[in-house]
């Protein structure tokens, strides 16, 4: 079946400029992740979207970042004024409604690979 | 947030079982164990979980130790395409964000 799909898969951009990185999860899926991965590094968690629910935004490392996801499936995080630091694999993971002690498995996208000149 | 340690690589030989350990002495009662590992270039991939009891799926067992301090996740044969990073995570309770730790790579030799 389909899995979590990202676009685009690299992307390359000037410091300074924003970019916007698309995130469709697998259909019925409620739950939405964004984690990003730095070169060498673990992933780190940025932001998660529960069906209607508030975003828990606590990962976001600076108010550059957003994400907004409408409809309840397609999940678009933004980044603006992009910095050199902000290179990264963007991973998006989405996963069904939470229950029994949150123990649903994560379905990854292959990610985004952001390169910032 | 619950820790884990795990060795930074192991090397196996392809068909043979790879047992890769993990430690997470300061488990609570209620954290579960996951284990996702990650393919060169691609993103994480679950492959298992469990409480208190040893559990067995496709992929992978899972050992657990009595006191839950400690876990070994069991590829019985491992083939190339098991060349990843296995990340061993604890899931703690209402907390629905994954928290990777640096992993284990593995490396496996035709």
């Amino acid at each position: 079946g389909a899995g979590v799909s990202q676009s685009p898969s690299n992307k390359v951009t000037e410091k300074g400029k924003d970019v916007e990185l698309r995130c469709d999860p697998i259909s019925g899926h409620t739950a939405l992740y964004w984690y990003r991965q730095s070169l060498g590094q673990g992933l780190e968690f940025l932001i998660y979207f529960q069906g209607n629910s508030a975003p828990d935004k606590s990962g976001l490392p600076s108010d550059r970042f957003s994400a907004e996801r409408t409809g309840g499936s397609v999940s678009t995080l933004t980044i603006q004024r992009t910095q050199q630091e902000d290179s990264a694999v963007y991973l998006c993971a989405s996963s069904t409604p939470p229950r029994q002690g949150l123990n649903q498995p994560q379905h990854f996208g292959d990610g985004t690979r952001l390169s910032i000149l | 947030d619950a820790k884990t340690t795990q060795p930074n690589s192991m090397e196996s030989n392809e068909e043979e079982p790879v047992h890769l350990p993990c430690n997470h002495s300061t488990i609570s009662g209620t954290d579960y164990i996951h284990w996702y590992r990650q393919l060169p270039s691609q993103g994480p991939e679950y492959v298992i979980h469990g409480l208190t009891s040893n559990v067995n799926n496709r992929m992978a067992s899972l050992a657990i130790a009595e006191d839950r301090k400690s876990s070994t996740l069991i590829l019985h044969r491992a083939t190339l395409r098991d060349a990843a990073v296995y990340y061993c995570i604890l899931r703690v309770t209402n907390d629905y964000k994954l928290s990777f730790g640096a992993g284990t790579t593995v490396t496996v030799r035709a």
